[in-house]
Parts: C-alpha cells; structure tokens; sequence
C-alpha cells in the first residue's frame, strides 16, 4: 500500500550531506512526492513536497528525475538533531479532497559526529 | 488552536477497560487523521475525517475501535475493552491552513495497557 521503497537505514556524517533515495515507479500524474520526518518520541513533521520540479526550503531540497520514478531528499548540511526516521509519501496533494496517507516504514538516518 | 492538541499525553489502563483519546486539530481545516504507532513499527492508518463524516474508517482494527468528530472539530477515538496489543502512540493530524497538502501532527497520546 505503501507506493515507495526506500532503504531501512543510512547514516551521515555530521556536517555532511545527507542524501535519501525514495522509488515510487508506480506515481500517478496528479500524485506529488512529499517527505516528512520522525524524531524519537515526536510526532512526524512535514519536511518537504514537489510535483515535478525540484523543490528547496529552509529544512532541504526535494531532486524528482525527470520520468518521476525516483526522488531524492537533500540535507545538505546534517547535524545529529537530524537523526530520525525519514519518510517518503505519494499522494494526490494541493487543493484536493485528502485521504489515507501510506507512511511505509521509511529510512532511518543517524547522522554521527 | 495554532497546532495540533492531543490528550492525554500519556494514559495507563487496566486490560478490560475502556478509554477516550481526544485531539483538538488546527482552526478552520475539515480534515482530520488518526493514526497509531506501535513500540518499534510504522504508522498505521486508523481512520479520516472531512468534517464530521468519516469517508475512510478502513483502518479501525477491531470493532472495539470507534471515532467521532462533532462541530468539525474537536474528535474523540474511543477503545473498548482494551487489550495489551492496543497499546500504542496514537496520533492525530490535521492538513495547514495554506492547503498545500502537508499535515501536521501532534504529540501523540501514549497508551499502555496493563
């Protein structure tokens, strides 16, 4: 159900760029590519989302390839309060009617000094 | 509210009993989500709100699960005669007021069943 895979786990060294691949083959045209983050102990929270263009904000970039089967989530500059379970989400987004959300169960980043 | 409130933050229960968990999502938004987290797992999907109809309960595990929502607002998810298995984070979202499609969250309510 969940409609991406994405490794179990990674890790980066603090200061280093964190780079985490997520594969949705299956996307639909309407369906945006959105990330969200779990710190232990905290409730997930909205990192970043795109269609088709790569997308930048204060928390990361979002790269999508061109044929949108892949995308890849960019801290470019980690630190260990980045360490979390880092989570990858199609879905149909802006404007209309929300449904479930497919969490998977997401890469775990640790990023070591 | 500016966020999303969830209580309680932490409820401990004896096996049999039942329990409400409430959530208070962010002003002005219909939709609402619930999901629980179990001790090393995922999340999974309980239940959708838009407003005070719920098109998707798809993901209620038991029918010793239930959730209503009244006013568009405030929701409460009720067990009954809760088992050791339901102990879990459940967790609540509701989407921003920009309406880009990204759902906030709150804190969760942590449940133990003793």
């Amino acid at each position: 159900d969940a409609k991406t895979t994405q490794p179990p786990s990674m890790d980066c060294a603090e200061g280093r760029a964190a780079n985490l691949p997520c594969n949705h083959s299956t996307i639909s045209g309407n369906e945006y590519v959105y990330w969200y983050r779990q710190i232990h102990s905290q409730g997930p929270q909205y990192i970043i989302h795109g269609l088709k263009n790569n997308e930048t904000n204060e928390m990361a970039s979002l790269i999508i390839t061109e044929d949108r089967k892949s995308s890849t989530l960019i801290l470019p500059h980690a630190t260990l309060r980045d360490t979390a379970v880092y989570y990858c989400i199609v879905r149909v987004g802006v404007g209309s009617t929300l449904g479930r959300l497919y969490f998977g169960r997401g890469t775990q980043l640790t990023v070591w000094p | 509210g500016a966020g999303v409130s969830q209580s309680p933050s932490n409820k401990v229960t004896e096996k049999g009993k039942d329990v409400e968990l409430r959530c208070d999502p962010i002003s002005g938004h219909t939709a609402l989500y619930w999901y629980r987290q179990s001790l090393g797992q995922g999340l999974e999907f309980l239940i959708y709100f838009q407003g005070n109809s719920a098109p998707d309960k798809s993901g209620l595990p038991s029918d010793r699960f239930s959730a209503e929502r009244t006013g568009g607002s405030v929701s409460t998810l009720t067990i009954q005669r809760t088992q050791q298995e339901d102990s879990a984070v459940y967790l609540c979202a509701s989407p921003g007021l920009t309406n880009t499609g990204e759902l906030f969250f709150g804190e969760g309510s942590r449940l133990t069943v003793l």
